[in-house]
């Protein structure tokens, strides 16, 4: 069956340290995005791609940079980790271009910064 | 800022119990809706996937509406069941270019056996 990976699951970093969140899906879908869950806020986009190459900032990037060098993977970097960005993330998918597709999750990352 | 409303947070009903689940939202220039279950430490299952020019749609007990000039949408559960325990969210995605989904915070639900 089709899924989305995220790995790790857990992990904790120090303030300041380059952090790289995994996800990888076998949808073969173009559209990849990532979200931060936390309590009071909801769910939040930070990046989202359409296709191989395609990057666009969501609502919470400051921090934050992806790439797509193929369908599969859209790794998450925090560039130099903040308290601010413990947090839950989730990789999202879905298959249409015009977004009136569901959208498939990952089971998460847990990120804490210490 | 587009605001998407879930009440009450938290609700708690005896197994066999037919429920609704409500959400609102401040636009109605709505593309699609999309219901989502999250069981703890788990990601987001999407239940159903309303389209702007849909009233409803159905999956085994689950049913949703979708009313666009009221800007609500329900989550209805036939004879709920203790699996059923979950958080419920919904997310509108709004037409026009950008289509950006907003999520409610979504509705705590517990079946009591």
């Amino acid at each position: 069956d089709a899924e989305i990976t995220q790995s790790p699951r857990h992990k904790i970093t120090e303030t300041g340290r380059q952090v790289t969140l995994a996800c990888h899906q076998t949808w073969n879908h173009n559209n990849m995005f990532w979200y931060r869950q936390d309590l009071g806020h909801g769910l939040r986009l930070i990046h989202y791609s359409y296709g191989v190459q395609d990057t666009n900032k969501g609502e919470v990037s400051d921090g934050y940079s992806v790439s797509r060098s193929n369908t599969e993977d859209l790794p998450l970097t925090l560039e130099s980790a903040a308290s601010s960005q413990t947090s839950v993330y989730f990789c999202a998918s879905s298959e249409s271009r015009t977004l009136n597709s569901p959208l498939h999750f990952g089971n998460g990352t847990r990120l804490t910064v210490t | 800022k587009q605001e998407v409303t879930q009440i009450p947070a938290a609700l708690s009903v005896p197994e066999g119990e037919n429920l609704v689940l409500n959400c609102s939202f401040t636009d109605s220039a709505i593309y699609n809706l999309q219901w989502f279950r999250q069981d703890p430490g788990k990601g987001l299952t999407s239940l159903l996937l309303i389209q702007s020019s849909q009233r409803e749609q159905t999956s085994g007990r689950l049913n949703a509406s979708l009313d666009k000039s009221s800007g609500r949408s329900t989550l209805y559960i036939a004879a709920s069941q203790p699996g059923d325990s979950a958080t419920y969210l919904c997310a509108r995605r709004a037409s026009g270019s950008a289509r950006q989904l907003t999520f409610g915070s979504g509705t705590q639900l517990t079946v009591l056996p």
